[in-house]
């Protein structure tokens, strides 16, 4: 069975500290995805990644897939208020489309 | 573009009551569909999937069934809801074969009381 670890599941902080959710498996993803999610809306993605190795840039966030396709980490910079939510990771594996969720990072920034 | 849409945007309905959540996609054809289902400020479960018309996976045992009566429709039902079924309920389609994205609905949310 495959299973994305993510941590941590909480994270307070104020406007303008820099903070790193992770997420890690034992098992190979084809490519994973970062989503946000607002309370009582749906997720919305932020990115793909699909390269072993590969970092993509979104303004102050920074996504990197690991070399061996098994772990991925989100980085912000200066973190705002608005950046305040839920942030989950999702592995794809397999033909099915079928996604591995992590257990979401809450991120609440301070003013 | 495409567009996806999810009716009821909340329910409360008793123990014992039947469910019916519908989900649409516009702007595509042929999507592979999905239900979730998520509990309070966690991540999500993937209750049923879809590859086609009638063509319908199940995840985990449990109370819920669901149908694809059309290619761009998915339904989720129950004939007695159960206190546990309570939770926020989520649809995705996905046509990229690609990088396997997955596109969400605004969710349902559903109180069993």
């Amino acid at each position: 069975t495959q299973l994305l670890e993510q941590s941590p599941q909480f994270l307070s902080i104020q406007e303008g500290e820099n903070l790193t959710v992770y997420c890690n498996s034992s098992s190979v993803f084809s490519s994973l995805q970062w989503y946000r999610q607002e309370p009582g809306e749906g997720p919305v993605l932020l990115v793909t990644v699909v390269t072993g190795g590969e970092v993509k840039k979104l303004k102050r966030l920074t996504f990197q897939f690991g070399d061996a396709r098994k772990d991925s980490s989100l980085h912000i910079t200066a973190a705002q208020p608005g950046d305040t939510g839920l942030y989950l990771c999702a592995g794809a594996g397999g033909n099915t489309g079928k996604l591995i969720f992590g257990q979401g990072t809450t991120l609440q920034v301070k003013p | 573009s495409q567009t996806i849409h999810q009716w009821p945007a909340t329910l409360v309905q008793p123990v014992g009551s039947p469910l019916s959540l519908e989900c649409t996609v516009e702007g595509t054809s042929n999507p592979n569909l999905y239900w979730y289902r998520q509990a309070a400020g966690r991540g999500l479960q993937l209750l049923f999937y879809s590859v086609g018309i009638g063509q319908i996976s199940s995840e985990v045992p449990q109370n819920l069934s669901a149908s694809r009566p059309q290619d761009r429709q998915f339904i989720l039902s129950s004939k007695k809801l159960l206190l546990s079924d309570s939770g926020f309920y989520l649809c995705a389609w996905r046509d990229d074969w690609v990088y396997n994205e997955q596109f969400f609905g605004p969710g349902t949310r559903l109180t069993v009381l």
